[in-house]
């Protein structure tokens, strides 16, 4: 069975500009949910989402946007890109939303701000 | 406020002997823990889980203890493996709703020396 699939893997942006990242779930699950991986401030909860709705977020302004689509597949958006957002960004899928689950992540996008 | 940490930043064993990694938290709420096992770059895998409902879960030569009145959780590996080196992270959540919203530690570095 495959796992968690992000796109890209490696990406370069410049300040100021936006970045889509990509995640397909395990086939079957309807959860999925970011994450951000920096140095300073460790694993950092990004929001959920389930039967494509957001049903969690976490303390991010406003730049930080996602969305899922019918088939599971979601994607997160940061716009007006800065310094900060450099980061891993690890996307992670399980079956509900109930606390039990195991929760399977994705290998990373790993984004650099120039 | 740090909800879940790891107190020890890292960590160094002698191959074939236990590696004993702690994990303190602060929320009664949470009621599943789970260990990940890490390497720079790449997304966290999953290693074993628990349910306060429980206060040890083995897996191979993975085991996790729960004291739930200490608020502490522990991961025993045995015996330690040269592949084990990497970051260990302990994760937790609770709710119905909030079941994959997971706070984690800080990590703890393993090496385990031939």
């Amino acid at each position: 069975k495959a796992g968690v699939t992000q796109t890209p893997r490696y990406l370069i942006k410049t300040r100021g500009q936006q970045v889509t990242l990509s995640c397909s779930p395990i086939s079957g699950h309807r959860s999925v949910s970011w994450y951000q991986q920096t140095p300073g401030q460790g694993l950092q909860f990004l929001f959920e989402y389930f039967s494509e709705t957001q049903r969690n977020k976490g303390n991010f302004p406003g730049r930080f946007s996602g969305r899922q689509f019918s088939n599971s597949r979601s994607e997160m958006n940061v716009s007006t890109l800065e310094l900060g957002d450099s980061a891993l960004y690890l996307c992670a899928s399980s079956l509900t939303t109930t606390s039990g689950n195991t929760i399977y992540f994705g290998e990373g996008s790993w984004l650099t701000v120039v | 406020d740090q909800q879940v940490k790891q107190n020890s930043p890292s960590l160094s064993v002698q191959e074939g002997r236990i590696s004993i990694l702690n994990c303190d938290y602060t929320n009664s709420m949470f009621d599943y823990f789970l260990w990940y096992k890490k390497y720079p770059a790449e997304g966290p895998t999953f290693l074993i889980s628990i349910s306060s409902i429980k206060d040890k879960n083995e897996d191979g030569r993975f085991t996790v203890f729960l004291n739930k009145s200490a608020k502490h959780l522990s991961l025993h590996i045995v015996p330690s493996q040269p592949g084990d080196s990497a970051v260990y992270f302990c994760a937790a959540s609770y709710g119905n709703n909030a079941g994959n919203m997971l706070t984690f530690g800080g990590g703890t570095r393993l090496m385990v020396k031939p």
